[in-house]
C-alpha cells in the first residue's frame, strides 16, 4: 500500500473524547491529505498539508484539526468527537499536488463515536 | 456546484463476461479524470488517470474512455476475475471557479462477480 500506514485501523469512543488518528509515510512525499468516506458520498477533503507545518483546510474541516511535524507523520485530531464523525477516514499522500499527480491511499481507520 | 455522478450504482456479473460503468459529470473546467478500484477494507487504487485531450486509456483489462464533450467516461472491464468484486470510483479534477482546486469524488459502482 504505497507505504502508507494508518493506525489506529479501527477505533470506538465517546461522544465529546479527543481522538487522534495517524498516518504514517515512508515514501517521503510532499503532500498529505486525510479524508472521510461515508454512505452515499463520495469520498470528502478533511485537510492536507503541503510540508511540514504548512496545512489547509478542505470541504469538510469543523470539528477536526491537523498537524505535521515531521514529513513521515500527519497527525488528525477530533478534538471533541460526535456521532456525525463516525466515519472511515482515509490517509492519502503525493508526490506533488493531488490534482495533478497520482494519489496513494491508505487502508483506512473506522471510527465509530458512540 | 461539481458533480460526479456515476452509473449503475451496483451491479453483478458472471465471471468471465464484460461490463461497462458510466461516470458523467458536470465539472468545469476539467483538469483530469481518474478510475479508482477499491476492494472491501482497502484504500481506493488508481487504475487509471486521463487528461482532457486523452480519449482512452489502458491497463491491462480495464479500459477507460473519456468524452470531454459530452463529460462522460466509461470503465470497461474485460474477461471478469472474481478479483473484480470491489467498488469502482470516478474522480475528477477540477479549478475552481474563483481559484484553488478539488478533487471530487463519485459514489462509486459496487460491482460483484459470481461463479
Amino acid at each position: 500500500d504505497a507505504g502508507i500506514t494508518q493506525s489506529p485501523r479501527h477505533k470506538v469512543t465517546e461522544t465529546g473524547t479527543p481522538v487522534t488518528l495517524r498516518c504514517h509515510q515512508t515514501e517521503n512525499h510532499r503532500y498529505m491529505y486525510w479524508y472521510r468516506q461515508d454512505p452515499g458520498h463520495g469520498l470528502r477533503l478533511i485537510h492536507y498539508s503541503y510540508g511540514v507545518k504548512d496545512t489547509d483546510k478542505g470541504e469538510v474541516s469543523d470539528g477536526y484539526s491537523v498537524s505535521r511535524s515531521k514529513t513521515e507523520d500527519f497527525l488528525l485530531t477530533l478534538e471533541s468527537a460526535t456521532s456525525s464523525q463516525t466515519s472511515v477516514y482515509f490517509c492519502a499522500i503525493s508526490s506533488g499536488h493531488i490534482m495533478n499527480t497520482e494519489a496513494f491511499f491508505g487502508q483506512g481507520t473506522r471510527l465509530t463515536v458512540v | 456546484k461539481n458533480q460526479v455522478e456515476q452509473s449503475p450504482q451496483s451491479l453483478i456479473i458472471l465471471e468471465g463476461k464484460n461490463c461497462t460503468l458510466q461516470c458523467n459529470y458536470t465539472v468545469s473546467p476539467f483538469s483530469n479524470l481518474r478510475w479508482y478500484k477499491q476492494d472491501t477494507g482497502r484504500g481506493p487504487v488508481s487504475l487509471t488517470i486521463m487528461t482532457f485531450s486523452e480519449n482512452t486509456k489502458s491497463n491491462g483489462r480495464y479500459t477507460a474512455t473519456l468524452d470531454a464533450d459530452t463529460k462522460q467516461s466509461s470503465l470497461h472491464i474485460t474477461a471478469s476475475q472474481l478479483s473484480d468484486s470491489a467498488s469502482y470510483i470516478c474522480v475528477v479534477s477540477a479549478v475552481l471557479t474563483g481559484g484553488g482546486n478539488k478533487l471530487t469524488f463519485g459514489t462509486g459502482t459496487q460491482l460483484k462477480v459470481e461463479l
